[in-house]
């Protein structure tokens, strides 16, 4: 069964704060996607790759980069962190449908 | 660009009722549609998907969904719910380009079943 983890689960930061939010898939798909997930939202998709050293701008880019640095592994990267980027973040990789990870709760101060 | 609208934010139904939710959309070309779940403190989960030929597609769990593009929606419907069926249920859509195309989601509806 595919199968896509996340870590941390949880993160706390400081505003201005340094933070990777990581994510592995083991399924060799070759997309794979960053959202994240506010009440009255729904998810809203951040970044996502068709490949290792592949980036596509989502929805919602500003204040996240990211980096694909293998086939299974795809990073979230937030150098300067604000409290507007407190979420719930989740990860997901593509076959014909979606297989998401557990999710990581990131909260900034 | 691809837009999907939940209307409902919130159904509470009693177990064995049936329950329906609503999911529109507007694109322009071909569309793939699909629905997940999102159990509390989970990841989504497929429940099942359309692209082309029958209207009337069946997913787990005794779902069901009904394309209609006359009407740009693409309802789920559950004939008698049972308290697991306790969930967050979004609708997503994407252009019919392959996997080029990213999921766009609805801003999900939570079903709420009543003992």
């Amino acid at each position: 069964e595919a199968a896509v983890t996340q870590s941390p689960r949880n993160k706390v930061t400081v505003t201005g704060g340094n933070v990777t939010l990581s994510c592995r898939q083991t399924n060799s798909h070759n997309y794979m996607y960053w959202y994240r997930q506010d009440t009255g939202h729904g998810l809203r998709l951040i970044h996502y790759s068709y490949g290792a050293g592949n980036l596509q701008i989502g929805d919602v880019p500003d204040g996240y980069k990211a980096t694909r640095t293998t086939q299974e592994d795809f990073f979230l990267l937030l150098e300067l962190a604000s409290p507007s980027q407190t979420s719930l973040y989740f990860c997901a990789s593509r076959a014909e449908t979606l297989y998401f990870g557990s999710g990581t709760r990131l909260t900034v101060l | 660009t691809q837009t999907v609208s939940q209307s409902d934010a919130h159904v509470t139904v009693f177990e064995g009722d049936s329950v329906e939710l609503r999911c529109n959309y507007s694109y322009g070309g071909s569309i793939y549609l699909s629905w997940y779940i999102q159990h509390h403190g989970r990841g989504l989960q497929f429940l099942l998907k359309y692209y082309s030929g029958n209207p009337v597609v069946q997913g787990v769990n005794g779902f069901e969904a009904e394309f209609s593009k006359s009407d740009s929606s693409f309802h789920l419907r559950k004939a008698s719910v049972h308290w697991s069926d306790s969930a967050v249920y979004f609708c997503a859509v994407s252009a019919q380009t392959g996997f080029a195309s990213a999921l766009t989601f609805g801003s999900g509806t939570k079903v709420i079943v009543l003992p």
